[in-house]
């Protein structure tokens, strides 16, 4: 089974602050996903990595950044959370190939003060 | 651009009852189509999928089948169970596309 983990369940922070959200994925996907999940909204796209280094903007990048120096690993990055980042941040991989199945992480649920 | 329509919850339904969950879709071309399965304090899970005109996607009794000529993805159950209460994402994906496009999601509440 594919298995996605993500460093936190629950985090909280200090407006102003930066804050790194590590997600890991154990099957060798190339690509890999940051959605941010809000009541009403569903899911929205932040970032995307096609591959290694690789990165993407989605739908809604501003305030977030990225890295993926190696395979397995993408990190999301708020620069200096505010309390809009205020959410639950589910991460994603699949195999290369837009018709494929992305499988989540458990989520992470981030306050911002 | 893509998207993903859904009814809105909540959806409270009786142990046993029957649950139909309306998804429409927007979409050039042929793109696949998910339903996901969030239950509380999880992430998404993958309830089924199908890639074509008229596959049928089905797992744990629910059952979805691809509409091209209404555009549409409905989720089924003929019977419910409290363990089946939990948030649905409605989603597509184009095959040359990068993302999940999602709908809204419709929370269903199952009570004894």
């Amino acid at each position: 089974d594919v298995k996605v983990t993500q460093s936190s369940r629950y985090l909280v922070k200090r407006t102003g602050e930066k804050v790194f959200l590590e997600c890991v994925q154990d099957m060798d996907h190339e690509n890999m996903f940051w959605y941010r999940q809000d009541p009403g909204l569903g899911l929205r796209l932040i970032y995307f990595s096609y591959d290694v280094k690789m990165k993407e903007k989605g739908d809604i990048p501003e305030g977030y950044s990225v890295s993926r120096e190696k395979k397995e690993r993408f990190s999301l990055i708020l620069e200096s959370a505010s309390t809009n980042q205020t959410s639950m941040y589910l991460c994603a991989s699949r195999i290369q190939g837009g018709g494929e199945t992305q499988y989540f992480g458990p989520g992470t649920r981030l306050l911002v003060l | 651009g893509d998207s993903v329509t859904q009814m809105e919850g909540p959806v409270t339904l009786s142990e046993e009852a029957c649950l139909t969950i309306n998804c429409t879709y927007t979409a050039t071309g042929y793109p696949s189509l998910f339903w996901y399965v969030q239950y509380p304090g999880e992430g998404l899970q993958l309830l089924l999928k199908a890639t074509k005109a008229d596959d049928k996607g089905s797992n744990k009794g629910f059952e979805a089948t691809y509409r091209k000529e209404t555009t549409s993805f409905h989720l089924e159950k003929g019977s419910v169970q409290v363990s089946d209460s939990a948030v649905y994402f409605c989603a597509l994906s184009q095959a040359a596309g990068n993302k999940l496009t999602f709908g809204g999601g419709t929370r269903v509440l199952v009570k004894p």
